[in-house]
């Protein structure tokens, strides 16, 4: 069965510092792999994807993440923060063939001034 | 602008009562989807339906029911048999029955006990 993890509860970073968020994940056949932000009291909405090809995948708000397949990982990095990125972020999996999609329990990232 | 709209925003729930939590789309997506939200537990699956008139219970279908009459609408109902019902519950939406396609979200409707 897939999962995933998310170590990393809270991330507190200063203005305009480089972040990374970590996910990894188990699964033992082919994944697909999402990252989403959710700002209070709202949904969650799509950073990225990685779907196949390139390992590397950019977002939206300058966002990227690295998909490691023999690290079964896929952190998501950002080089400057802003005050509006702190949200929580959720990564999510989900399993070829499979409808059913297994999120994280989320980074929450605190943005310093 | 096509979205997911769910409603109301905030409902109280008194003991013993059913509540139903309404989730409407109009992005003309096959799959939908009802999720419960604490804090420090990510999403758990409470239902979710491919097509029209069909649905499959996910992790935590228990004390919960739903219908899917329109393929537009997925209504959930918390029943009385739901003995921990606060939360915030986020319904989504994903097109086809494809299993790369990201999900949309409508913006939550939190729920808690009177």
């Amino acid at each position: 069965a897939q999962s995933v993890t998310q170590l990393d509860s809270q991330v507190p970073v200063f203005e305009e510092a480089p972040v990374e968020l970590r996910c990894n994940y188990s699964s033992s056949v082919s994944v697909y792999l999402f990252w989403y932000v959710q700002y209070p009291n709202q949904g969650l909405q799509l950073l990225l994807k990685y779907l196949s090809g390139s390992t590397l995948v950019k977002g939206i708000n300058g966002f990227e993440a690295e998909f490691n397949k023999s690290q079964t990982s896929f952190h998501l990095r950002k080089p400057s923060v802003h005050i509006s990125d702190t949200a929580e972020y959720f990564c999510a999996v989900t399993e070829g063939g499979y409808q059913k999609v297994t999120f994280g329990t989320g980074t929450k990232l605190q943005v310093i001034p | 602008d096509g979205g997911i709209t769910q409603s109301p925003k905030y409902l109280f729930r008194k003991e013993g009562q059913n509540v139903t939590l309404s989730c409407e789309q109009n992005l003309n997506h096959d799959a939908m989807y009802w999720y419960r939200q604490d804090p420090g537990q990510g999403l758990r699956l409470i239902y979710y339906s491919q097509i029209v008139n069909d649905f499959q219970k996910g992790d935590i279908a228990e004390g919960y029911s739903v219908s899917r009459e329109k393929k537009e609408s997925f209504p959930l109902t918390v029943t009385s048999a739901q003995k921990n019902p606060t939360a915030f519950y986020l319904c989504a939406s994903s097109e086809g029955q494809v299993t790369n396609q990201p999900q949309h979200f409508g913006d939550g409707t939190r729920l808690s006990i009177l």
